[in-house]
Order: C-alpha cells, then sequence, then structure tokens
C-alpha cells in the first residue's frame, strides 16, 4: 500500500526558509524510473508543479521558482525534502507530494493529504 | 510554458454523459493527465497518457485525445462525481495544470 505524508511547519514569516518533508511507504526511491514531486494549491486556486525528485538523484525544477527551490531524499528514510527560500505571501498554500512511478510518462499517481502553509508577518 | 484551457464549470443530471475538455497552447503528445479532486481532499489520478484508466477508477471514465486537445468523458455520470477535474501534461517543460472544470449535478 502506497502511502505519502507531507510535514511543515504551518506557518512562518515572510523572507524565511520553508523545509517540507514528504515521508512515503509502499515504494522505494532506489527503484528504477521513481520519482517523487511536489505540487502546490493556494486555498481555492488551482495545482502549480513546483519540483520532481527522481530514483537516480536527478533533480528537476519549475523554472518560475529554480533560484529559491532545493528538492532532496533520503532513500535509506523513504522521505523526500523540498525547501523554498525567502519566502513571501505568495507561497501560502497547501503542498503536497506524489509519487511518479515512471519516468517514460511522468504523472503522480499516489498524493499526499497535503499540508497547508501559511507566510505571514 | 505550456498553457492547458479548461472550461470553468459545467453542470449534468445524474445518468447523462459528460465531457470535460482541455486544450493545449502546444503539442503535447499523449503526455496528458486527468485527475479528480473533491473539496478538502488531495487529487486523484484518474486518467494517464491521454487513455490510459488508471488502477480501481471506474470505467465509467475514460480519456481520448492527442496533440492538442483532450477528452475526459464521465459516462454515465453518478452523484459522487460531483468534482473538479484538472488536466496536466508532463511532455513539455514545465509540467503545467489546467485551471480546472467545477462538475456539478444538477
Amino acid at each position: 500500500q502506497v502511502t505519502l505524508k507531507e510535514s511543515g511547519p504551518g506557518i512562518l514569516q515572510p523572507s524565511q526558509t520553508l523545509s517540507l518533508t514528504c515521508t512515503f511507504s509502499g515504494f522505494s526511491l532506489s527503484t528504477y524510473g521513481m520519482g517523487v514531486g511536489w505540487i502546490r494549491q493556494p486555498s481555492g486556486k488551482g495545482l502549480e508543479w513546483l519540483a520532481n525528485i527522481w530514483w537516480d538523484d536527478d533533480k528537476y525544477y519549475n523554472p518560475s521558482l529554480k533560484n529559491r527551490l532545493t528538492i532532496s531524499k533520503d532513500t535509506s528514510n523513504n522521505q523526500a525534502f523540498l525547501k523554498i527560500t525567502n519566502v513571501d505571501t505568495a507561497d501560502t498554500a497547501t503542498y503536497y507530494c506524489a509519487r511518479i512511478p515512471i519516468i517514460t510518462t511522468p504523472y503522480f499517481d499516489y498524493w499526499g493529504q497535503g499540508v497547508m502553509v501559511t507566510v505571514s508577518s | 510554458d505550456t498553457v492547458l484551457t479548461q472550461s470553468p464549470a459545467l453542470a449534468v443530471s445524474p445518468g447523462e454523459r459528460v465531457t470535460i475538455s482541455c486544450r493545449a497552447s502546444e503539442s503535447v503528445s499523449t503526455g496528458m493527465h486527468w485527475y479528480q479532486q473533491k473539496p478538502g481532499q488531495q487529487p486523484k489520478l484518474l486518467i494517464y497518457g491521454a487513455s490510459n484508466l488508471e488502477s480501481g477508477v471506474p470505467a465509467r471514465f475514460s480519456g481520448s485525445g492527442s496533440g492538442t486537445d483532450f477528452t475526459l468523458t464521465i459516462d454515465p455520470v453518478e452523484a459522487d462525481d460531483t468534482a473538479t477535474y484538472f488536466c496536466q501534461q508532463s511532455w513539455n517543460d514545465p509540467y503545467t495544470f489546467g485551471a480546472g472544470t467545477k462538475l456539478e449535478l444538477k
């Protein structure tokens, strides 16, 4: 059974760094072709893809935020991480992590429940 | 970026057939996927690779299209299908999502 769960600070101030953790089970990020992605959704709005990390540690970022994003993984502990630097109120959103089962046709087949992050002074 | 355009909302009666469209600003081949999101929940994968039904998803859902024009069909629609439906492309960099189509039941 594949599950993913996001965790984060809940609230932080502008200019701080947002650190998110995705803890998953039921699959391994060392499996060929496997990946984990991060997607966010402001309340009542659409979805925005942020970044992917692959089984071979290759990383792929949305160019619109690339300078602020760092994705990483801890394969032995079944975790993936996302850091966003210099946050602003526009980064207020629910953040999801999701599994990508195969690199050849990247889609998100299992999603976490999401973690709400508020940026406010 | 590849812009995905969806109709904002649809209203149908249970038992009817509904088609939800997604038009891409450039070709995405068959790298189009569909998700269902109910209020307060995470998105759920329905269709991947334009026409492949995800395991466990009812056969009432189907997808078609290639290039720039794609369709998600629900036939017949059930009351539980009330949700917002998003398309997503992964053919061009960066991945992008449509703004979503809110499906309401009459």
